[in-house]
């Protein structure tokens, strides 16, 4: 299994600021078939499923504010969210999907500092 | 409009078994990837099963053996059988459609509580 450890745990960041999320995999998730990353991240708000915002590592999702942004390749991925709204505060996960047995991070709490 | 209703959960002692059911709409189950990912109370997401649209389907290791994958065509619907359940099982169990490997499309999930 490619295990997905997220970093930090959570954070607090003011209005406006930017919060950066990590996430690295135990094992590269690049494809050298076609040299995209499959890697996605997602949002997730008290009481309700996931959201996706990002697909292969930093391809926005229709309808996801520009303000959400992917990077990173191989192992080493960010979420970027340029500059936090109150709506913003959740809890985000990555997820692997270069293997059939998908696998997420523990998950990065958002809050308002 | 995809929708996706997860419905079965319920309250079961160790050792039992559940079929969980995800009812959508939208678009058809048997030409799509599909997964059941869970949630235990206050966790993270684990993906416990994946259905391929060809019909190829995985387990992760926790379930293996003990929970199976299915759909019906003429329903629409995606199952998940779950036997010999035990306390770490309990969670909400989501069904999600899969694009590219990421998933797209979420039910509300359905509570599943294994105790005694």
């Amino acid at each position: 299994d490619i295990i997905m450890t997220q970093s930090p745990d959570s954070l607090s960041v003011s209005l406006g600021e930017r919060a950066t999320i990590n996430c690295k995999s135990s094992q590269s998730v690049l494809s050298s078939a076609n040299n995209k990353n499959y890697l996605g991240w997602y949002q997730q708000k008290p009481g309700q499923p996931p959201k996706l915002l990002i697909y292969w590592a930093s391809t926005r999702e229709s309808g996801v504010p520009d303000r959400f942004s992917g990077s990173g390749s191989g192992t080493d991925f960010t979420l970027t969210i340029s500059s936090l709204q109150a709506e913003d505060v959740a809890v985000y996960y990555c997820q692997q999907h270069y293997t059939s047995l998908r696998t997420f991070g523990q998950g990065t709490k958002v809050e308002i500092k | 409009e995809v929708q996706l209703v997860e419905s079965g959960g319920g309250f079961i002692p160790p050792g039992g078994s559940l079929r969980l059911s995800c009812a959508a709409s939208g678009f058809t189950v048997t030409s799509n990837s599909m997964s059941w990912v869970r949630q235990a109370p206050g966790k993270g997401l684990e993906c416990v099963s994946l259905i391929y649209s060809g019909g190829t389907t995985y387990y992760a290791d926790s379930v293996k053996g003990r929970f199976t994958i299915s759909r019906d065509y003429s329903k629409n619907t995606l199952y998940l059988q779950m036997n010999t359940l035990r306390a770490e099982d309990t969670a909400l169990y989501y069904c999600a459609h899969e694009r590219v490997g990421v998933y797209d499309y979420w039910g509300l999930g359905t509570l599943v509580t294994v105790s005694s």
